[in-house]
């Protein structure tokens, strides 16, 4: 079946830093990846998407590139700050369902 | 995520017992999903309604699980003689003809 290869499964990094977290999925009809971002007790919640026909994305501190080809996808979080540690989840497309990847904890430390 | 509103936010059942979740998208979509999260682990699709219909329930545990989107009200996830392995939270998530989904705050089952 469908599944999506995320990694690190965890990443500390230095307040100011770059986070870089790399997803490989396996259906290539997919068009649709997003990115969600899920604190303790609470709900994945939505913070960039990317579809196939764009390669990269940015929303201020937040950046997704998208290699088709490879199936690859990547988020990338500039000026890391403390508020930014969470637990961020890969996803794409297949059929009517979200594929989720197993998820990336984020520590970011001051 | 703000929009989608899931209740109870947490619900103990015993073993045997039923568990009703219930779901009201957000304001103007027409699609809803439900999904579950085990403990460290990423969301498992479950199921994919419409109003008044079951589009895929491909993920759905083939006894006990149901889900209903109704015409009038929330949908409902329902899960009867819960055992300890349902124990899990569980997230409704709704769309519009876009695609873009956007989830609720989840229910936490913990059976007993």
């Amino acid at each position: 079946g469908e599944n999506v290869e995320q990694h690190p499964s965890t990443l500390s990094v230095q307040e100011g830093d770059s986070a870089v977290i790399k997803c490989t999925y396996s259906d290539s009809a997919s068009n649709y990846f997003p990115w969600y971002k899920q604190e303790l007790g609470k709900g994945p919640q939505l913070i960039i998407d990317i579809r196939s026909n764009v390669g990269e994305k940015k929303d201020q501190r937040i950046a997704v590139t998208l290699n088709k080809t490879a199936k690859h996808f990547s988020l990338h979080i500039t000026e890391t700050q403390p508020e930014d540690s969470a637990v961020y989840f890969c996803a794409f497309q297949a059929g009517t369902a979200l594929i989720f990847g197993k998820g990336t904890t984020l520590s970011v430390s001051s | 995520n703000a929009g989608v509103m899931q209740n109870p936010r947490h619900l103990v059942r015993r073993r045997g017992q039923e568990a009703r979740l219930r779901c009201s998208p957000m304001k103007g979509h027409s699609h809803v999903y439900w999904y579950r999260q085990l403990p460290e682990e990423g969301l498992k699709f479950m199921v994919y309604l419409q109003k008044e219909n079951i589009i895929d329930e491909s993920g759905m545990p083939k006894e006990r699980f149901s889900a209903e989107f109704p015409k009038e009200g929330p949908s409902i996830l329902r899960i009867q003689q819960v055992v300890r392995g349902d124990s899990a939270a569980y997230f409704c998530a709704s769309s519009n003809m876009e695609n873009t989904i956007y989830f609720g705050e989840g229910s936490w089952l913990t059976v007993v």
